[in-house]
């Protein structure tokens, strides 16, 4: 049971470049969620899923987008990178918003 | 709006002996709390959680508790290991809402 995956482990962009992460869970949850984790900082809520089809803004969702065609799937699109978006990318999933959340192992994005 | 604060960025402690880590609140409405566990370079994991219906939860080493009067929430963990050093995040929900994060608390456990 591979639980939450995401790809890639790292990454580095230049300016201005665009890329996806992805995030994949077999736990057949609803739920799936994207956090960012500056250095020093906590978790920040970038988007959240629903269930396929069915997305909506976290705290800090400028300069990224998503998509849910799939229960397992939940890729984050940043478009246009900018150094402001050099962090730790994690993906989790849950059973119910209030549930404890699963995550995978994170991203770490350079943007220089 | 922070609703979910953890006030000391990191804490050190001496192996063997107790690791206290604390979290505030300030929604009332918070209902259910979880406290997860990250070392560097991977995710969160979740260590331990309780009910507002309770006040002591625990598990093994670790004992959460939770002083509703007070919107507090502490874990315990005794005996302190240095497998134990890692940063701590605590969070809350209220109802069917999604988790609240705090900041997290760096334990360093020193041999």
């Amino acid at each position: 049971n591979a639980g939450v995956t995401q790809t890639p482990k790292f990454r580095i962009l230049k300016i201005g470049q665009s890329m996806t992460l992805q995030c994949t869970q077999d736990m057949n949850h609803n739920y799936m969620y994207w956090y960012r984790q500056d250095p020093g900082m906590g978790l920040k809520l970038i988007y959240y899923s629903v269930g396929a089809g069915i997305t909506d803004k976290g705290e800090v969702p400028n300069g990224y987008n998503v998509s849910r065609s799939t229960t397992e799937d939940f890729p984050l699109r940043l478009e246009l990178a900018a150094p402001s978006q050099t962090s730790v990318y994690f993906c989790a999933s849950s059973t119910l918003p209030s549930d404890e959340q699963y995550f995978g192992p994170g991203t770490r994005l350079t943007v220089t | 709006d922070q609703q979910v604060k953890q006030n000391s960025p990191s804490l050190s402690v001496q192996e063997g002996r107790i690791s206290i880590l604390n979290c505030d609140y300030t929604n009332s409405m918070f209902d259910y709390f979880l406290w997860y566990k990250k070392y560097p370079a991977e995710g969160p994991t979740f260590l331990i959680s309780i009910s507002s219906i309770k006040d002591k939860n625990e598990d093994g080493r670790f004992t959460v508790f939770l002083n509703k009067s007070a919107k507090h929430l502490s874990l315990h963990i005794v005996p302190s290991q240095p497998g134990d050093s890692a940063v701590y995040f605590c969070a809350a929900s209220a109802g069917a809402q999604k988790l609240v994060f705090g900041q997290g608390t760096r334990l360093t456990i020193n041999p």
